[in-house]
């Protein structure tokens, strides 16, 4: 079985500041993980995944996250917030084998503050 | 071009109505999915279909019932429609393997009075 849990459902930050979204899985197999972007009134958009290649993973508008497996982390950082990245985010994680099913996280509402 | 498409947008009905969902991905994939997301934004899967066969199917009412009649299509009826079942459905699609990007589509928010 797979899960993913992202701590903190709501995350406010000023403009410039760090972001920082937590995300912690579990898997029985080595994860494929993924974070997703939700604006709202619209879809999903894929913002950058770790397929066990470089643990550190960059991906759209300045955004990366680390794959930490001592910690069993994912966690979504950009150095400087913006006030378009204001949004819904999602942390995933796939499964194996042909079903390739995706788990998703709560969601954590990021504001971003002028 | 629009990647995946959904249509209606919205969908408004009664309770104990039949309404059906379209979606049509234009990207070539193997394989579709339907997702259901609820108020509190929580997004958990449905179906998943890979070359019109059925692959996943959670514990979903058999009032919903996904059809495929080609590989680009995924369509969902629901039938006897409940308050339970107002949310947004989203459609997505992928190729390849687990580690392969699912493509959403824009969502159908479906409300049931």
């Amino acid at each position: 079985a797979q899960s993913v849990t992202q701590l903190g459902s709501h995350v406010s930050v000023s403009e410039g500041a760090l972001v920082l979204l937590r995300c912690n899985y579990s898997s029985s197999v080595p994860p494929y993980l993924f974070w997703y972007v939700q604006y709202p009134n619209q879809g999903l958009q894929l913002l950058l995944k770790y397929t066990s290649a470089a643990t550190l993973v960059k991906g759209i508008n300045g955004f990366e996250a680390e794959f930490k497996k001592s910690e069993t982390s994912f966690h979504l950082t950009k150095p400087s917030a913006h006030m378009s990245d204001a949004a819904e985010y999602f942390c995933a994680v796939s499964s194996s084998g042909s079903a390739r099913q995706l788990t998703f996280g709560s969601g954590t509402q990021l504001t971003v503050l002028p | 071009d629009t990647a995946v498409s959904q249509t209606p947008k919205y969908l408004v009905t009664q309770m104990g109505n039949d309404k059906s969902i379209k979606c049509e991905q234009n990207l070539g994939h193997d394989t579709m999915y339907w997702y259901k997301q609820d108020s509190k934004k929580f997004l958990k899967i449905m179906f998943s279909y890979n070359n019109k066969e059925l692959i996943i199917n959670e514990t979903v009412p058999n009032r919903f019932s996904p059809k495929s009649p080609d590989k680009a299509h995924l369509n969902l009826h629901i039938n006897s429609l409940e308050l339970g079942d107002s949310a947004v459905y989203f459609c997505a699609s992928q190729t390849g393997g687990g580690t392969d990007t699912q493509y959403f589509g824009p969502g159908t928010r479906l409300t049931v009075l």
